[in-house]
């Protein structure tokens, strides 16, 4: 079993619709997660950090179940530019090993 | 500030080749990794190092990827001899010491094929 999994879509939604991704994560000592964007033949950059008690930063809003290991990202009004892969990051507690680890990603295309 | 450089950008290779793939951290990042991230999955981490030293390469198939970080500044990652799933993007990236993510960058990465 993945340690993050994803749904790899593509998720093809009209520009304007909302549309939310999950993520399932099976190492219950993972401590921090984040939601990582990458357009295609890029590297990954970091879209937002995902906490417990949700955060939003603008159309986007993060939520961290620990309960059930489970990460969600929503993108309101969605955009043309929004079109790319997200990826869902879980990294360790151990300080000293505090890589990141991916899911495969979720691919969504907003089209016009 | 200048990111994380890696070269070369792209490299085609026979399988049986050799191969090394070059990277220089955000000056002042004591921790680098390299991460492979073959087309359709996420990256997936091969090597990390603190200053030069190796904190963790469980995942570093040892028998033909190596892996050095001299000086703990630039790092290289070697490939020898290539197989045909050795074709991927290699990743660098770079962070403050290693608990912290602030900062955490990724290079534009290396696109390795092997025919």
């Amino acid at each position: 079993r993945k340690e993050v999994e994803q749904d790899p879509g593509p998720f093809n939604v009209p520009e304007g619709a909302t549309v939310a991704f999950n993520c399932t994560y099976s190492n219950s000592a993972s401590q921090s997660f984040f939601w990582y964007r990458q357009d295609c033949r890029k590297e990954p950059k970091l879209l937002m950090s995902v906490y417990s008690s949700g955060n939003e930063d603008g159309r986007f809003t993060a939520q961290l179940n620990r309960a059930s290991q489970y990460i969600s990202l929503l993108i309101r009004d969605s955009k043309l530019s929004d079109s790319a892969t997200y990826l869902c990051v879980s990294r360790g507690r151990d300080t000293g090993r505090r890589a990141l680890t991916f899911g495969s990603g979720t691919r969504l295309q907003v089209q016009p | 500030e200048a990111g994380v450089a890696q070269s070369p950008r792209y490299k085609i290779i026979e399988k049986r080749q050799s191969v090394a793939f070059w990277c220089n951290p955000i000056s002042g990042h004591a921790t680098l990794y390299w991460y492979q991230q073959i087309l359709g999955q996420g990256p997936k981490l091969l090597i990390q190092f603190q200053n030069n030293g190796v904190v963790d390469d469980s995942q570093l198939p040892k028998d033909r990827f190596s892996a050095e970080r001299l000086k703990g500044v630039d790092s290289t990652l070697k490939i020898q001899p290539a197989k045909l799933e050795d074709s991927a993007v290699y990743l660098c990236a770079s962070s403050l010491v290693g608990g912290s993510n602030y900062g955490y960058t990724f290079g534009s990465g290396t696109r390795l094929t092997v025919v």
